[in-house]
Formats: C-alpha cells, sequence, structure tokens
C-alpha cells in the first residue's frame, strides 16, 4: 500500500521555471526521501529529510518537511530540459529502510 | 554507500511459468526489500527479507506467488511464480545504509 499522497500529478512548465510538488503522509516517520526516476529508469535518490528537520538543501532542490501537518515539499528552481522525469516521496517509519513510496509527480520541462 | 547489482535485467516470459530474480550487494546488511513498480505507477513494497528467517510480505502479496530466499547477508532472491501479463513490472531490490540503496530493476514482460 502506498503511504502518500503527491501533488500534483503532473507539471509542466518551461526551463528557467521553478517546480513545486507536494507529498502528504498519514502516519508518524523518521524520514521522507525524494527520488528521482527518468522514463522508467532506475531510482535516483535526491535528498533525505529526518522528522526533527525542517528544510534541506542540495544545489538546485530544497525540501522543507512538516510533521504537524504531515506534509513536505519539494522545490527545483531554475529548471533545465534534463530534470524532466517522474519525482516520488517515501516516508521511512522507522529508519530501517523499508518505504512506503508517493504516486509521483510527472514533471516535463521544456526548452 | 551500497551497490547493488540484479539479475537479469530484463526478461520476457510466458503465462504460466516463473522468474527468479537476483540482488547482490557488495557487503553485508540485515534487511533486503523488495519492491514492484507496475507500467506507469509507484513503487509498492513486496516484501522485507531477514537473513535466516522467513520473509515478512506486506498485505497483497503472499509467499506462494513471491517466494524469497535470503541465504547470507549479501545476496536475496525473488520469485514471481506461475506468472500472468499482470505481473509485468519492473522489480527493485534495496538495502539501507545511511540512506536507501535501490538496484537497477528487473524488467519483466510476461506475455
Amino acid at each position: 500500500s502506498q503511504q502518500g499522497e503527491e501533488d500534483p500529478q503532473a507539471l509542466s512548465i518551461q526551463e528557467g521555471e521553478n517546480a513545486t510538488m507536494n507529498c502528504s503522509y498519514k502516519t508518524s516517520i523518521n524520514n521522507l526521501q525524494w527520488y528521482r526516476q527518468n522514463s522508467g529508469r532506475g531510482l535516483v535518490h535526491l535528498i533525505l529529510i529526518r522528522s526533527n528537520e525542517r528544510e534541506k538543501h542540495s544545489g538546485r532542490l530544497r525540501v522543507t518537511l512538516d510533521t504537524s501537518k504531515k506534509s513536505s515539499s519539494l522545490l527545483i528552481t531554475a529548471s533545465r530540459a534534463a530534470d524532466t522525469a517522474s519525482y516520488f516521496c517515501a516516508t521511512d517509519e522507522d529508519s530501517w529502510g523499508k518505504l512506503q513510496f508517493g504516486a509521483g509527480t510527472q514533471v516535463v520541462v521544456t526548452p | 554507500s551500497a551497490v547493488i547489482s540484479q539479475k537479469p535485467s530484463r526478461d520476457i516470459c510466458q503465462r504460466g511459468t516463473s522468474l527468479t530474480i537476483q540482488c547482490q550487494v557488495d557487503s553485508q546488511v540485515t534487511m533486503m526489500f523488495w519492491y514492484r513498480q507496475q507500467p506507469g505507477q509507484s513503487l509498492t513494497l513486496i516484501a522485507t527479507a531477514n537473513q535466516g528467517s522467513e520473509a515478512t510480505y506486506e498485505s497483497g502479496f503472499v509467499i506462494d506467488k513471491f517466494p524469497i530466499s535470503r541465504p547470507n547477508l549479501t545476496f536475496s532472491t525473488l520469485t514471481v511464480s506461475n506468472m500472468s501479463p499482470e505481473d509485468s513490472s519492473i522489480y527493485l531490490c534495496s538495502v539501507n545504509r545511511d540512506q536507501t540503496y535501490f538496484g537497477p530493476g528487473t524488467r519483466l514482460l510476461v506475455l
């Protein structure tokens, strides 16, 4: 079963714009992770944010976590065509690595 | 970090047959996880494999359909039994260290 919902389901933007996607989950968590997947290929780990953290940055990526609302957001700034992919959030309740994935957001960045 | 390999990378199988997927990790881990990603969908956890004990299956997955072996701390197999076209998916294994690492996946098509 899937832990969370992601919105939007799909997002189409132009290069240079920012892309924001949201993830909501249902149970308490130890950490939340964001992944990228290009065209059904392998998963690329983007960021892990722990339950006691509120914000994390990695390059052009910014992730926030609000445990009171059970939600997280991923912001991609100054998007590029290479950012075209599906993005998934995944929650880990106890840090063992047993993940529950959201439905994913499909992002298309046009030149 | 962790380096994970899976075999086969892809296969085309006839309905009613079985396929065993192998997952090899470059160093010892306590738990290994198996996921399924159906076409156009997110990842769903199938089961958790511990060395020396039976796998723990998630709701909707049963041992008769997806038997799992975990003979040592670096290796696991997942068998997809009595396959039907609905089993056409990508199957991925993962392990947890400082973050979760995924294998490249096995792309299965059942005709």
